[in-house]
């Protein structure tokens, strides 16, 4: 799978937006982008993915450049619960049987303030 | 909203000893996995598994482990002699029928924390 940087560490205030970028350079025209998140003491949490066009759902919305080398998770209003670490992931959508097979980096830890 | 469940959520074991852990995917979904999480690092894929064989493994997967799926339920993975090095959080998945490709979401589990002495 195409590599993946992020940033350590963000912070956030509750009730204000987070923005979590994500740049993958070298990100193939078949590679989907996911994202996770991981709570303390929780498995991974899918939160949301795309392949070209941004995406919206109930959790968050994905931002997605257009020359798709980076991209960008929103969380509209945090809250203290989403307080995680947040992984951007490349899925290579070229087929074959690597069915499942998520390659996690270390991610982005968010911090919200009360 | 239907979950994966893992029992138990801690396991500590001597070294040598067989553990098996257990997981009750989501009830309608088709492909299994087992990921693990060594303390303070990567979450890491071990193994994936659909109409009952294994899809694929990574490298970590090496013959003291095995998995199994006894009935329509459970999915189960072993570790035969455990080292202190398999102490880690040990992560179930399951992705629905429809899907097997990188369009899926994964639906992970709390986990079982093994710790071998």
């Amino acid at each position: 799978d195409a590599k993946t940087t992020q940033p350590n560490s963000m912070e956030s205030n509750e009730e204000e937006p987070v923005h979590l970028p994500c740049n993958h350079s070298t990100i193939s025209g078949t590679d989907y982008i996911h994202w996770y998140r991981q709570l303390p003491s929780q498995g991974p949490e899918y939160v949301i993915h795309g392949l070209t066009s941004n995406v919206n759902n109930r959790m968050a919305s994905l931002a997605i450049a257009e020359d798709r080398k980076s991209s960008t998770l929103i969380l509209h209003r945090a809250t203290l619960r989403d307080a995680a670490v947040y992984y951007c992931i490349l899925r290579d959508g070229a087929g074959g049987t690597s069915y499942g097979k998520l390659t996690f980096g270390q991610g982005t830890i968010l911090t919200v303030h009360p | 909203e239907p979950e994966v469940t893992q029992t138990p959520s801690h396991q500590v074991t001597q070294m040598g000893q067989e553990v098996i852990l257990r997981c009750v995917p989501i009830s309608n979904h088709l492909y299994f996995y087992w990921y693990r999480q060594i303390l303070g690092q990567k979450v890491e894929f071990l193994v994936s598994f659909y109409n009952n064989e294994i899809s694929e493994k990574s490298e970590i997967f090496d013959d003291q482990f095995s998995v199994e799926r006894p009935d329509g339920s459970n999915f189960t993975l072993k570790i035969r002699s455990t080292k202190l090095e398999d102490s880690a959080m040990y992560f179930c998945a399951s992705s629905p029928p429809g899907q097997g490709s990188s369009n899926e979401k994964l639906f992970f589990g709390s986990g079982t924390q093994l710790s071998v002495l």
